[in-house]
């Protein structure tokens, strides 16, 4: 997974703000994945996106959330007017070549919300 | 399949014996299929995958073996060793969509 950044590891927000995660994926690659994964549980998907377009965004909730991936600058994954239901690890992924199927995806660090 | 909001099984083997970690997928139409180790504290880490025309395939150590007649997916591990302590993920996913289904996971626990 070394290559893929995501930023800040740790975020901490009270319930009704707004929380914004960051990930660059590996040098070169145009396409991210984002995961929501609560704890002791799997990796759930949440979205797929290439550079300026949305390809999949079926497991994204409908209210509250949003993802982007700017044509310059990282992936940013929202999530306005936090509640306590939000807190969890949040994951972005890389995938082998850029927008293959049929390749593993290589995993940033994840950054932990936590709402208080 | 989808996680389900239930504790981690946990399986635990003593160092040098062989690990054997089982996955039920959820959808006959999968048809590539992926294990993942993840480390406390960090991201999933590709292991190794597998096609469904395949029934088995072999890396470093490791061994996934696919029976899609049970929809059954296995991780073997020979020779565990420590570092090997990890919550294991198996992951589908259907050709021609992007989305990717992770299963519950199974922590596992290298006994000294």
């Amino acid at each position: 997974n070394a290559g893929v950044m995501q930023n800040p590891r740790h975020l901490v927000r009270r319930r009704g703000q707004e929380a914004r995660l960051r990930c660059s994926p590996m040098k070169g690659h145009s396409h991210v994945y984002w995961y929501r994964q609560l704890p002791e549980e799997g990796l759930k998907f949440m979205v797929y996106l290439q550079k300026e377009n949305i390809i999949d965004e079926s497991g994204m909730p409908k209210e509250r959330f949003s993802a982007e991936f700017p044509k310059e600058g990282p992936s940013i994954l929202r999530i306005q007017q936090v509640v306590r239901g939000d807190s969890a690890a949040y994951f972005c992924a890389s995938p082998g070549t850029s927008g293959s199927l049929y390749n593993e995806q290589f995993f940033g660090p994840g950054t932990r919300l936590t709402v208080l | 399949g989808e996680s389900v909001g239930l504790h981690l099984p946990t399986l635990s083997v003593q160092e040098g014996d062989n690990s054997i970690i089982n996955c039920a997928y959820s959808n006959s139409a999968s048809d590539y299929f992926i294990w993942y180790k993840q480390e406390s504290g960090k991201g999933p880490q590709f292991i190794i995958d597998i096609r469904s025309n395949m029934d088995k395939r072999q890396g470093q150590r490791v061994t996934v073996l696919l029976n899609k007649t049970v929809k059954h997916l296995s991780l073997q591990i020979a020779a565990t060793q420590p570092g090997d302590s990890a919550v294991y993920f198996c992951a589908e996913n259907t050709s021609g969509t992007y989305k990717y289904i992770f299963g519950t996971g199974t922590r596992l626990k290298v006994l000294a």
